[in-house]
């Protein structure tokens, strides 16, 4: 069955530190990969999606993954975080079967020092 | 530009009771979701339907059904509440291999 681990639940950095949130999936082939993020009350917005192609994906508000075939890993990361980051970031695996749904990880929650 | 509208946004429910969750989308996808959101868990998909008058179920089907009558619109409905669904429910509508879009969540605790 296909599954995805966010192996953070907190995570806090300082303004302007670089960021990476990691995210390891199960899954049987190559499938859809997406970071959410979800600011308190609100619901997700998609940050970047894999489907094919370059496994360096970018995606808005200055973030990109990498997908790591070897390591079953997407990991998430921006270079230097601004304190509107904060937020819940959940990484999701979709199947490549059709229709589009999606497994979510647990989340990582993202605090932000100034 | 309304995408995806949840209503209600809260409810607060007695153990027993019965009620329905609208969702409704104006960007003419086909696909529609029902994700329930719990600390710690991510979310889960309760429900799902790939058109209209067409339901499927999820992860976590249990004590939920729903009804797509018409293409816009997807219902969540709870017969008899429990506890155990107090939660954020969200709803999502997509095309197929496009991302999905996100109501703004319902809050719903069953007392």
């Amino acid at each position: 069955a296909q599954s995805v681990t966010q192996p953070d639940i907190h995570i806090t950095v300082s303004e302007g530190a670089s960021l990476e949130l990691r995210c390891n999936y199960s899954y049987g082939a190559t499938p859809y990969l997406f970071w959410y993020v979800q600011s308190p009350g609100q619901g997700l917005q998609l940050l970047l999606k894999y489907f094919s192609g370059d496994t360096l994906v970018q995606g808005i508000k200055g973030f990109e993954a990498e997908f790591k075939r070897s390591q079953s890993s997407f990991n998430l990361r921006k270079p230097s975080v601004h304190w509107s980051d904060a937020a819940e970031y959940f990484c999701a695996v979709g199947d490549r079967g059709g229709y589009n749904k999606l497994i979510f990880g647990a989340g990582t929650r993202l605090a932000v020092h100034p | 530009n309304a995408g995806v509208t949840q209503t209600p946004k809260f409810r607060v429910l007695k153990t027993g009771q019965s009620m329905t969750l609208l969702c409704a989308q104006d960007m003419n996808h086909e696909y529609m979701y029902w994700y329930r959101q719990d600390p710690g868990m991510g979310l889960r998909l309760i429900h799902y339907s790939v058109g209209e008058g067409t339901t499927a179920k999820g992860e976590v089907p249990d004590g939920y059904n729903v009804s797509r009558l018409k293409k816009q619109n997807f219902l969540l409905g709870l017969e008899s509440a429990a506890p155990s669904q107090t939660s954020v429910y969200f709803c999502a509508s997509s095309q197929l291999g496009g991302e999905l879009f996100f109501g703004e969540g319902s809050r719903l605790t069953v007392l």
